[in-house]
């Protein structure tokens, strides 16, 4: 059974510009949440999507924004990159949006932004 | 408000030590999961365990135990005999009862290192 896959696993970017990372999760799951880590502030959680709809959001500005397919597969998006932003991404994926549920996640992307 | 701290910032022991990582959480919801994650230097988190606030029984999974006490809000994690593999950052979460969500809160991790 394959796993969370994030793509690409690593890119740099220069300031302003802007990324899109992509998480493909575990056949048959359905929701998909993603998560900032940097050295400094740890692990946050950014966002949270089930069945295409954004179900639960992080304390982020609205440069970052994700969506999700019917195939639930996420990306997430950042637009005006700043050097804060590198950082390592992960997708984490769960059979159903609910507290009781295992998270399973990817290898993720780490972005660097120069 | 919810959060999880992890004093230890690092430990370092030498192969066959036992060790303990410490996590104390808070939360004012009456229902709510701990998680205990190991991530490897390829950065993947790796799920160890989850325990609901219902259950303070401790577990115990080969050289892994976890000691779950409500009254000091902790859930800690002990590795017995500890081996070069076990070398990670080890990270406890929570997760709140409010609405269907997958939002974890972390703590801010503990780097194991064991010595051969």
């Amino acid at each position: 059974k394959a796993g969370v896959t994030q793509t690409p696993r690593y890119l740099i970017k220069t300031r302003g510009q802007q990324v899109t990372l992509s998480c493909s999760p575990i056949s048959g799951h359905r929701s998909v949440s993603w998560y900032q880590q940097t050295p400094g502030q740890g692990l946050q959680f950014l966002f949270e999507y089930f069945s295409e709809t954004q179900r639960n959001k992080g304390n982020f500005p609205g440069r970052f924004s994700g969506r999700q397919f019917s195939n639930s597969r996420s990306e997430m998006n950042v637009s005006t990159l700043e050097l804060g932003d590198s950082a390592l991404y992960l997708c984490a994926s769960s059979l159903v949006a609910s507290n009781t549920g295992e998270l399973f996640f990817g290898e993720g992307s780490r972005l660097t932004v120069l | 408000a919810q959060k999880v701290t992890q004093a230890q910032t690092e430990i370092s022991v030498v192969e066959k030590e036992d060790v303990t990582l410490d996590c104390v959480y808070e939360t004012r919801d009456t229902t709510y999961y701990l998680f205990w994650y190991k991530q490897p230097p390829s950065g993947e988190l790796v799920f160890l365990i989850r325990r609901n606030s219902f259950d303070e029984q401790n577990e115990i999974s080969g050289r892994y135990s976890w000691n779950f006490q409500k009254s000091t809000s902790s859930f800690n994690f002990t590795i017995t005999a500890s081996q070069v593999v076990d070398s990670a950052v080890y990270f406890c979460a929570l997760r709140g009862l409010g609405g269907a969500t997958n939002k974890l809160i972390f703590g801010t991790g503990t780097l194991l290192a064991v010595q051969p």
